[in-house]
């Protein structure tokens, strides 16, 4: 069954910590896999995917395809960063375009 | 010049009522869905939908129905609604992935809170 889990409802950190919101996948094949973000009182938007390979805002998230993992990963949070976060599923090209499967959202707070 | 924009923010209404929500996008794009979040920031796709195909998600009940009217529209059309039926709905778009070698992300509207009473 094609699922992706996010075990941390909420994460809170202090300012400058590093963190890390976990996400696992699975599916039988090669996903696509991203991040969103939900700001407060913002529209979900792209953080970053999979095939980027790129910094975000200070983050970023590597595929691992032995784990079926893609943490999002950043070494200094800001008080900034507090939002929601959502791992995201979508099969390879060529498969159901666009239709995300997300996870359950990790809720990341950073405290002064 | 808001790319993907739904009316209403919000949205409350009775039990039993019929109700609808508009999305429209100025992306160009070919693609449109609809996106449920419920009370526990769960989100589920509900339809996506361009002007070959429409997929629905096999959950959702046939009170919802996408309208389309253009290529720049896809509007939630909601009857009878029910309590649980209160959410936040999102809209969102992609182009088309013809051409490409990987999926392109989606861009969300705002949201539209909906609560029924």
């Amino acid at each position: 069954a094609q699922r992706v889990t996010q075990p941390e409802k909420l994460l809170s950190v202090f300012k400058g910590a590093p963190v890390e919101l976990k996400c696992n996948y699975s599916y039988s094949g090669s996903p696509e896999l991203f991040w969103y973000v939900q700001y407060s009182r913002q529209r979900l938007q792209l953080l970053l995917r999979h095939i980027s390979r790129e910094s975000i805002k200070g983050f970023t998230a590597d595929l691992n395809k032995g784990e079926t993992s893609f943490h999002l990963k950043k070494p200094f949070a800001q008080e900034e960063d507090s939002a929601m976060y959502y791992c995201a599923l979508s099969p390879p090209h060529g498969g159901s375009q666009g239709n995300l499967i997300f996870g359950k959202g990790t809720k990341l707070s950073v405290k002064p | 010049d808001t790319a993907v924009s739904q009316t209403p923010k919000y949205l409350v209404t009775q039990m039993g009522n019929d109700k609808s929500i508009k999305c429209e996008q100025n992306l160009g794009h070919d693609t449109m869905y609809w996106y449920k979040q419920d009370s526990k920031k769960f989100l589920k796709i509900m339809f996506s939908y361009n002007n070959k195909e429409l997929i629905i998600n096999e959950t959702v009940p046939n009170r919802f129905s996408p309208k389309s009217p253009d290529k720049a529209h896809l509007n939630l059309h909601i009857n009878s609604l029910e309590l649980g039926d209160s959410a936040v709905y999102f809209c969102a778009s992609s182009p088309n992935n013809v051409g490409s070698q990987h999926n392109s992300p989606l861009h969300f509207g705002n949201g539209t809170r909906l609560t029924v009473t």
